[in-house]
């Protein structure tokens, strides 16, 4: 399972495009790289999930790089309704979900 | 996508009592769920995983005597405090695995349970 490292919190405005990026220097071959989103007192909710280049579904997109070393979580056009903690996970697709500490993602109007 | 419930959404108990938290798959079978406890401010911490028909694989520092599991059917399982203390007030969440076209696997996560022990 690997160890994932995230910014604790980042703010942004309305509209604005957030970009939060995970470090997973330990990432094994076959570990999928997924992202969740949490609301106050909810479930964590799938957001994404990738193994190498870009994915894209109709909420985000997750760049990986080459060296797959890293993840970046974009969501374009951020609103109020975005603001929750955010939790990069790596992992083999079939093994249990260890979370790490997440990034809290404040949007101001 | 799939849905995964939590039933009581909130509970409180007195000091000593027992609580039980059933988790179920609402239109997937899982062979296997998870059951997780978070503090305020924190993250999810993993507690064990719950296979169906055998016993659940605890993690290290979660006390099974304390935290019983039972998985007696591909669309439910149950996470049973036993003599709760004040200490064990939390949010329990669990989780369904499901197997995706393709071949990958996805975990679903129930609502969570508030548990308020006094």
């Amino acid at each position: 399972l690997a160890k994932t490292t995230q910014p604790i919190s980042m703010d942004s405005y309305e509209g604005q495009e957030v970009n939060i990026t995970c470090s997973h220097n330990n990432i094994a071959t076959n570990d999928y790289i997924t992202w969740y989103q949490q609301f106050p007192s909810q479930g964590p909710r799938f957001i994404i999930q990738g193994y190498k280049t870009k994915v894209t579904n109709e909420v985000a997109s997750l760049f990986i790089p080459a060296d797959r070393k890293s993840s970046t979580l974009s969501l374009p056009r951020v609103s109020l309704s975005d603001t929750a903690v955010y939790y990069c996970l790596g992992s083999l697709n079939t093994d249990k979900l260890i979370f790490g500490t997440g990034t809290r993602l404040q949007v101001f109007p | 996508g799939a849905v995964v419930s939590q039933h009581p959404s909130w509970v409180i108990c007195k000091s000593g009592t027992s609580v039980k938290i059933e988790c179920r798959s609402l239109d997937f079978q899982a062979t296997t769920m998870f059951w997780y406890r978070q503090f305020p401010k924190q993250s999810l911490m993993l507690m064990a995983t719950s296979n169906e028909g055998s016993k659940a694989t605890y993690e290290q520092g979660v006390e099974k005597d304390k935290f019983l599991i039972n998985h007696a059917s591909l669309t439910l399982s149950t996470l049973t405090v036993t003599s709760a203390h004040p200490e064990d007030s939390s949010f329990y969440i669990c989780s369904a695995r499901d197997r995706q076209a393709g071949g990958l696997y996805e975990q679903y996560f129930g609502p969570g349970t508030r548990l308020t022990v006094t």
